[in-house]
């Protein structure tokens, strides 16, 4: 009964592959996310999608192209890798606002996927 | 976003109160502050938040100064399994992306 969900927990390969990261949510959630946190433990946002719709992309190169099928599930497909995407990728979702704009919205984490670019 | 500023580290007792304060003197009155915490290497996890009211919950309580320039978040009888880093955002919820600073980690002694 996870709320978020992330596979693989890790992911180890070799530079110019492409892999992909899936995440999927439970909670009936309408926004989803992509975080970032690198080695030096900064977590920063990478992409937002509301009702499978991107709505943030925060000068993430191309190679990185978040896919949403559907309103709980937001893969990260991510081509021609390089070492400096060794990271770990934390995906996350929110309930949307009410229609008063009121609703703080907490977000919850998926687990994480830790990927090593060798 | 509102930008905030925590110390790097901490120790508390355990058993004791850990009191976290953070500093967040530009945020606007639209924001919220929210605290979440990152125990080793897993997801982040949400704590609490706060308009402009002290909060209560099962995990923590928050204390927001009268000009919302400062907050403190209190773990009233930390544990060691309370080590962590923890972040204090402010932010406008809803769907807005969460805008992480370094956080303070928190170590709980024995």
């Amino acid at each position: 009964d996870t709320a978020v969900s992330q596979t693989p927990k890790y992911l180890v390969t070799q530079m110019g592959n492409d892999k992909s990261i899936k995440c999927e949510q439970n909670l009936g959630h309408d926004t989803m996310y992509w975080y970032k946190q690198d080695s030096k433990k900064f977590l920063k946002i990478m992409f937002s999608y509301n009702n499978k719709e991107l709505i943030i992309n925060e000068t993430v190169p191309n190679r990185f192209s978040p896919k949403s099928p559907d309103k709980a599930h937001l893969n990260l497909h991510i081509n021609s890798l390089e070492l400096g995407d060794s990271a770990v990728y934390f995906c996350a979702s929110s309930p949307a606002r009410t229609s008063g704009g009121g609703l703080p919205g907490e977000q919850f984490f998926g687990p994480g996927t830790r990927l090593t670019v060798l | 976003d509102a930008k905030t500023t925590q110390p790097p580290s901490m120790d508390c007792a355990e058993g004791r109160a850990a009191n976290l304060p953070c500093n967040h003197s530009t945020i606007s009155g639209n924001e919220y502050v929210y605290w979440y915490r990152q125990i080793h290497s897993q997801g982040p996890q949400y704590i609490i938040h706060g308009l402009k009211n002290n909060e209560t919950n099962e995990m923590a309580s928050l204390i927001i100064t009268e000009d919302r320039k400062s907050s403190t978040l209190i773990l009233p009888h930390a544990t060691l399994r309370d080590t962590a880093v923890y972040y204090c955002i402010a932010g406008r919820g809803g769907n807005t992306p969460l805008v992480f600073g370094k956080g303070t980690r928190l170590s709980v002694i024995a």
